[in-house]
């Protein structure tokens, strides 16, 4: 059954940390890896791989996908408090008609002063 | 504002009885979906449309649920004979045309079944 893993669970760390996030993957026919950043509200969209390599970065948010090994990581350099939030990986399935996403449970960082 | 919106936000209803959310997408974007999270989850996966056809369903969906799209636009979740295991945080999200997308979300409906 196709699922995605996300470890830590669960992460406290203080502002100016650096921190490494991990989502590890299996579905039948992959199309794209999605991050999103979720306070307490809907998920905000961060980034989309799809290559292997190839860093994605947007100010101190990065990631990275290793299609061979099956995981991403999110790396968060110089946390802030405001950086505290669930972080979300989502998987495209390619499936017959549509790309299916499926969810991983999150890993919820908290960062304090 | 010109992002996904739900309707109601907040939803307190009595065991047995049948509720319905609304979703306005992104005015652009033919793909919708539906999502339930509960705590410490992610979201779930329940049902996708692409314009006004539904084309995918969840077995999480039991017979309780339904979705329905008219002219693919906005879209309507209706539970029946509500459960306690229904309370949840509905998601709607919607992305444009063809993958991988970015599926930009709604704030959610929290339901919350008595």
């Amino acid at each position: 059954e196709d699922k995605v893993v996300q470890s830590p669970l669960s992460l406290v760390v203080h502002e100016g940390d650096t921190v490494t996030l991990n989502c590890s993957y299996e579905v039948t026919n992959f199309r794209s890896l999605l991050w999103y950043k979720q306070e307490k509200k809907a998920p905000t969209f961060l980034f989309m791989l799809t290559s292997s390599g190839i860093e994605k970065k947007s100010g101190r948010l990065s990631s990275i996908l290793d299609k061979k090994e099956l995981f991403s990581i999110l790396n968060i350099t110089a946390t802030q408090t405001g950086d505290s939030a669930v972080y979300l990986c989502a998987v495209g399935d390619m499936k017959t008609s549509y790309d299916k996403v499926i969810f991983g449970p999150g890993t919820s960082l908290s960062v304090i002063p | 504002d010109t992002g996904v919106s739900q309707d109601p936000r907040h939803k307190i209803t009595k065991r047995g009885q049948n509720v319905t959310f609304r979703c306005d997408p992104i005015s652009e974007h033919n793909r919708l979906y539906w999502y339930r999270q509960t705590l410490g989850q992610g979201p779930e996966f329940l049902t996708y449309f692409q314009n006004e056809a539904q084309l995918e369903k969840s077995r999480l969906l039991s017979d309780r649920f339904s979705a329905e799209r008219p002219k693919g636009s906005f879209s309507t979740l209706e539970i029946q004979r509500t459960e306690q295991g229904d309370s949840a945080m509905y998601l709607c999200a919607s992305s444009f045309r063809d993958g991988p997308y970015e599926q930009y979300f709604g704030p959610g409906t929290r339901l919350t079944v008595t």
